[in-house]
């Protein structure tokens, strides 16, 4: 069965510490990991993707890393700040080029809550 | 460029009543979704469609319908709402490749 499992479900810590958040999933055939961020009252934007032969990717704080092995991928926040308070969303993609509305799985969602 | 808009932001419905949630893109995107999001759950597509005239069920689609007239527009009906549609609703638009999906700011819909 096709899940993305995200841990842990929430998180409170301190301005300026660094955090790590885990998504382990079980999705076949895989083409492409998301993750999201979405502040509350919004919808989810994109952070970062990665492809099967990538490993590692950055964006801004926000370093992505991937083992297509062991099928996990982590998202590490970097000197966190107030603004990264928010629920952050790992999403896996069986997509092979063709799109199909089905081909998204998403993970139930990592709560971050950053305090001063 | 606006993205994706939906509308409205907020509704209450009573039990039985039907409402159209609206949703527009402006980049002109072929692929669109709609989605409900519950606490504890991951978001769950409703219905799709890969472009104008076209649309398929996703994993929730009972008491849904849609249709896509324009590449623009993708509304969602509620015939007849129930407590069970009680959740907040995002809408979507996806890049040509199909990969990176685009959200709307989404709606709180309750249902009494």
């Amino acid at each position: 069965k096709n899940q993305v499992e995200q841990s842990p479900q929430s998180l409170i810590i301190l301005e300026g510490k660094n955090c790590t958040l885990q998504c382990n999933y079980t999705v076949s055939p895989f083409s492409n990991l998301r993750w999201y961020k979405q502040d509350t009252g919004r919808g989810p934007v994109s952070l970062t993707i990665m492809t099967f032969s990538e490993n590692t990717k950055s964006n801004g704080r926000y370093t992505a890393t991937l083992d297509a092995d062991t099928k996990q991928s982590s998202l590490h926040i970097t000197a966190s700040q107030l603004s990264d308070s928010a629920s952050y969303i790992c999403v896996v993609s069986t997509g092979e080029g063709n799109y199909t509305g089905n081909q998204f799985y998403f993970g139930t969602g990592t709560s971050l809550t950053v305090i001063p | 460029n606006a993205g994706v808009t939906q509308t409205p932001k907020f509704q209450v419905l009573k039990t039985g009543q039907s409402m159209t949630l609206q949703c527009a893109q402006d980049m002109n995107h072929e692929y669109m979704s709609w989605y409900r999001q519950d606490p504890g759950m991951g978001l769950r597509l409703i219905h799709y469609s890969v472009g104008a005239g076209i649309t398929d069920q996703g994993e929730v689609p009972n008491g849904y319908n849609v249709s896509r007239s324009t590449t623009e527009d993708f509304p969602l009906r509620l015939l007849s709402a129930a407590p069970s549609q009680t959740s907040v609703y995002f809408c979507a638009s996806s890049d040509p490749e199909g990969d990176e999906q685009f959200f709307g700011p989404g709606t709180r819909l309750t249902v009494l």
